[in-house]
């Protein structure tokens, strides 16, 4: 396995611009995760998909947001006009589906919206 | 809803010295728990978990945690750190039949020589 990647690794972008962050889970793991961590905070839960099917979203997950793993391989999280609150790490994680199955963590991709 | 408190945001230690790093859970129904280790601008790196059963978890790097579910408590100790385990630590926890983990704000762990 050669673990989680995720691409891009930082990202830069002005106020108002959209930006796509993509993620290549750990290969035949069903399911992948995006979270969203703000400096000195903990990663804070944005949405799941188990093959293709995007399951569960949160809150924190308005409407300029948007995810998609359209074959059940890698997934997109795209921000739509992007603000300068979105500026933070966007964390993809995978795991198998059977029980409870350790998530295992990309690198992330660290966005700064000026 | 649950929800993770870790109360140290950072703990200093010399080398070799023991340490423990503290994390309380609240949920109203049954839980799994989770330590992470995040190295600087690196993702999250699984050091340990508790599923069921034992109540005292070994993970890797030699840490190990307790769970104590009369004091919702599953605390983190090693004893002996080293210069290299300076990092954060993240305790999480995941309700059975849910899938995401929800986390705590963290603890740096800080090791000096």
């Amino acid at each position: 396995d050669t673990g989680v990647s995720q691409d891009p690794r930082h990202k830069i972008t002005k106020r108002g611009q959209n930006v796509t962050f993509r993620c290549d889970p750990i290969s035949e793991h069903n399911r992948l995760y995006w979270y969203r961590q703000t400096l000195g905070q903990g990663p804070e839960f944005l949405t799941y998909f188990q093959n293709e099917a995007q399951l569960e979203k949160s809150r924190l997950l308005s409407d300029r947001f948007s995810a998609e793993r359209p074959k059940g391989s890698f997934s997109t999280l795209e921000i739509q006009r992007t603000e300068q609150g979105d500026s933070a790490m966007y964390l993809c994680a995978s795991s198998e589906v059977a029980g409870v199955e350790t998530q295992y963590f990309g690198p992330g991709t660290r966005l700064l919206v000026l | 809803a649950q929800s993770v408190t870790q109360l140290d945001s950072q703990v200093p230690v010399f080398e070799e010295a023991p340490v423990e790093l503290r994390c309380n859970y609240s949920s109203s129904v049954s839980v799994y728990l989770f330590w992470y280790v995040q190295y600087p601008n690196q993702g999250l790196q699984l050091l340990l978990k508790y599923l069921s059963g034992s109540t005292l978890v070994k993970g890797i790097n030699g840490f190990e945690a307790e769970f104590n579910k009369s004091q919702t408590s599953f605390h983190l100790r090693k004893p002996s750190v080293h210069i290299s385990d300076t990092a954060e630590y993240f305790c999480a926890v995941e309700n059975t039949g849910f899938q995401k983990l929800v986390f705590g704000t963290g603890t740096r762990l800080l090791v000096s020589p």
